[in-house]
């Protein structure tokens, strides 16, 4: 089967770098999207990784490691509307479908 | 450029109901994916279409039934509601199966089972 673990909660201060971390065992690996949603919204696409290294998108960061099933995802010069749940979700096999974790719940303190 | 559009957006029905869920893909997109998030869970995998047809099913019941229209627009049913229906539905677009392709989420449609 699909593992995915993620921390449930984080907290983290205005203007500062959070690292979000998703580690992961399953078979068929295929590829892996970080996610974030706000309270009450859709999930909105921030990364993907399929190959090992780092993926720089703005603010956003995301590192994958295949041989260790780790990834993380990198937030630099935080804001306040960054509070949100991010998602970690693993594509397995071919097709489309994705497994995700719980999601971490990042609040942004002043 | 149109999202991916769900409807309704709020739905409350008794237990042992049906509920008929609909979304419309982005435009060019030919899969469709459900999605189930419970509260305080994580998403689960529901179903997937591409090109009419479905080809992958996630671990629910055979109450949760679905199908793709020829403008692959797509209808999620449940039927014989029962309370821990309760969830949020999201519906995902992506061009066709294709290694790399992302998919992008709709807003949702919250189903209150009472």
């Amino acid at each position: 089967g699909q593992n995915i673990d993620q921390p449930t909660e984080m907290t983290a201060t205005e203007g500062a770098i959070v690292q979000i971390n998703c580690t992961y065992q399953t078979s068929g690996f295929n590829g892996l999207f970080w996610y974030q949603q706000h309270a009450g919204e859709a999930p909105t696409f921030l990364s993907y990784n399929v190959l090992d290294g780092l993926e720089e998108k703005g603010r956003f960061s995301s590192f994958l490691s295949r041989s260790k099933g780790y990834s993380y995802l990198l937030l630099k010069e935080l804001q306040m509307k960054d509070s949100a749940s991010y998602l970690c979700a693993v594509r397995t096999g071919g097709g489309n479908k994705l497994t995700f974790g719980t999601g971490t719940q990042l609040k942004v303190e002043l | 450029e149109a999202g991916v559009t769900q409807s309704p957006t709020h739905l409350i029905k008794t237990r042992g109901q049906q509920a008929t869920l609909r979304c419309s893909p982005i435009s060019g997109h030919t899969s469709v994916y459900w999605y189930q998030q419970a509260l305080g869970l994580g998403l689960q995998f529901l179903l997937w279409y591409d090109e009419g047809e479905e080809r992958n099913r996630g671990n629910f019941p055979p109450r949760f039934s679905g199908r793709q229209f020829p403008n692959y627009s797509s209808e999620l049913n449940v039927n014989a509601l029962e309370l821990e229906d309760s969830a949020l539905y999201l519906c995902a677009s992506s061009l066709r199966d294709r290694t790399g392709n992302t998919i992008y989420f709709g807003e949702g449609s919250w189903l209150t089972v009472v």
